[in-house]
Formats: C-alpha cells, sequence, structure tokens
C-alpha cells in the first residue's frame, strides 16, 4: 500500500495568517491515465470529513477560494491563505491512485 | 442537496455483527457508488471499501476480506455495510461516503459509532 506521511503533525496559526500542509507519498501518484488522484479533506471537531480539494488541486463544491492545493509526483501542499476560526480542525490528505486508497495521518490546526 | 444519512449508534459484543445503512438522497442513486471508511477513537482514517449501486460490484480492504459484506438496495436509495465476527478493535466511527468509483469520495454521511466491547 501508498504510505502517506504529512508534515507538520500540529500546526497553531494566528487568525488572519497564512497556514500550509505537506503531503508526501511513498510512490509518484501519477496514474496511467495521466491524473493525479490526491485529496485534501477536513475535519471539524465532531463532524464527519468534508472533501476540501481533489486531483491536487481542484476545490470541491462551496470550498472558500482560501484554500488551494499544489505538488506533483510525491510532494503536495494545501494552504490556507488566511486562516478563520473555522478552519481549525484536522486535515488529511489521501491518494486514490493505487488501490487501497490511502490516509495520511492528519494535520492538526488549531488557533494560536 | 446530496445528503447521506446512517443510522444510529450500536453496542455489540465481541464475536458478533453490526449492520450500518446509509440513506442517500439529492441525486441518482445508481450513478454512483458507496464507499466506507471507519475511524477509531481518536485515530485516522482507515479505508474499508466501495461498492457500485449501478451493479453491486465490490472492492474491499484486503485487511477485512471475508468478515465485510457491502450491499445496495436501490429501491430505497440505501446501502448497507455489514462487519462480522466483531473485535475490540472494530470500535470506531464508521462513514459512508458517494463515490464514482473506489478512488472518489466527495460527499459523506455523519458517521455511525459501533462500539465492540463484552
Amino acid at each position: 500500500d501508498i504510505v502517506m506521511t504529512q508534515t507538520p503533525l500540529s500546526s497553531p496559526v494566528t487568525l488572519g495568517q497564512p497556514a500550509s500542509i505537506s503531503c508526501r507519498s511513498s510512490q509518484s501518484l501519477v496514474h496511467s491515465d495521466g491524473n493525479t488522484y490526491l485529496s485534501w479533506l477536513q475535519q471539524r471537531p465532531g463532524q464527519p470529513p468534508r472533501l476540501l480539494i481533489y486531483k491536487i488541486s481542484n476545490r470541491f463544491s462551496g470550498v472558500p477560494d482560501r484554500f488551494s492545493g499544489s505538488g506533483a509526483g510525491t510532494d503536495f501542499t494545501l494552504k490556507i491563505s488566511r486562516v478563520e476560526a473555522e478552519d481549525v480542525g484536522v486535515y488529511y490528505c489521501m491518494q486514490a491512485t493505487q488501490f487501497p486508497p490511502t490516509f495520511g495521518p492528519g494535520t492538526k490546526v488549531d488557533i494560536k | 442537496q446530496v445528503q447521506l444519512v446512517q443510522s444510529g449508534a450500536e453496542v455489540k459484543k465481541p464475536g458478533a455483527s453490526v449492520k450500518v445503512s446509509c440513506k442517500a438522497s439529492g441525486y441518482t442513486f445508481t450513478s454512483y457508488g458507496i464507499s466506507w471508511v471507519r475511524q477509531a477513537p481518536g485515530q485516522g482514517l482507515e479505508w474499508m471499501g466501495w461498492i457500485s449501486a449501478y451493479n453491486g460490484n465490490t472492492n474491499y480492504a484486503q485487511k477485512l476480506q471475508g468478515r465485510v459484506t457491502m450491499t445496495t438496495d436501490t429501491s430505497t436509495s440505501t446501502a448497507y455495510m455489514e462487519l462480522r465476527s466483531l473485535r475490540s478493535d472494530d470500535t470506531a466511527v464508521y462513514y459512508c461516503a458517494r463515490g464514482s468509483g473506489w478512488y472518489d469520495a466527495d460527499y459523506w454521511g455523519q458517521g455511525t459509532l459501533v462500539t465492540v466491547s463484552s
């Protein structure tokens, strides 16, 4: 199985300031069809996961544009341009290029 | 709007089975499948499997093969996940999520807590 790692595992941020989370995969996530199936999910406290970004950089329906994704191959980044209070939670990267889908360990974002 | 509503919390004894339901609305049920993902207390996310609501094809995580069965009822737009021979480490919140394939999980249910305890 592809192993996903994330850094940092915890990220205290100041409201209005940017935040960045890195995700690395143990193998390239480029699929034979040319797509890279790397997603980012947000899980607010006590809530189910919510899809934010799919295929590296595509924002899902209703996701604010302060969230952006980038990267290629094995290295990916989620950025929040200006953190708001509602962004507190755990963020997971997920690969679905190779079966079975696997998740990173999660990065906890909270307010300083 | 797309909604996935799951059944309520369950408490089971070791060795028993549990069946969790996930009722979909707001989209054509048979145009997508349903993935199941679980989360042990304080832990991360673990993918369990996916079922096509179109033809019932399934893909299961290897570690759960033989203990898990996923089904759908197209007449009620409901997906089911049954887990047998429950152990204490199956205690988790179980989520369903809509997906075009096993590679996809866009809308998520609210989760169902399954507690396995003697």
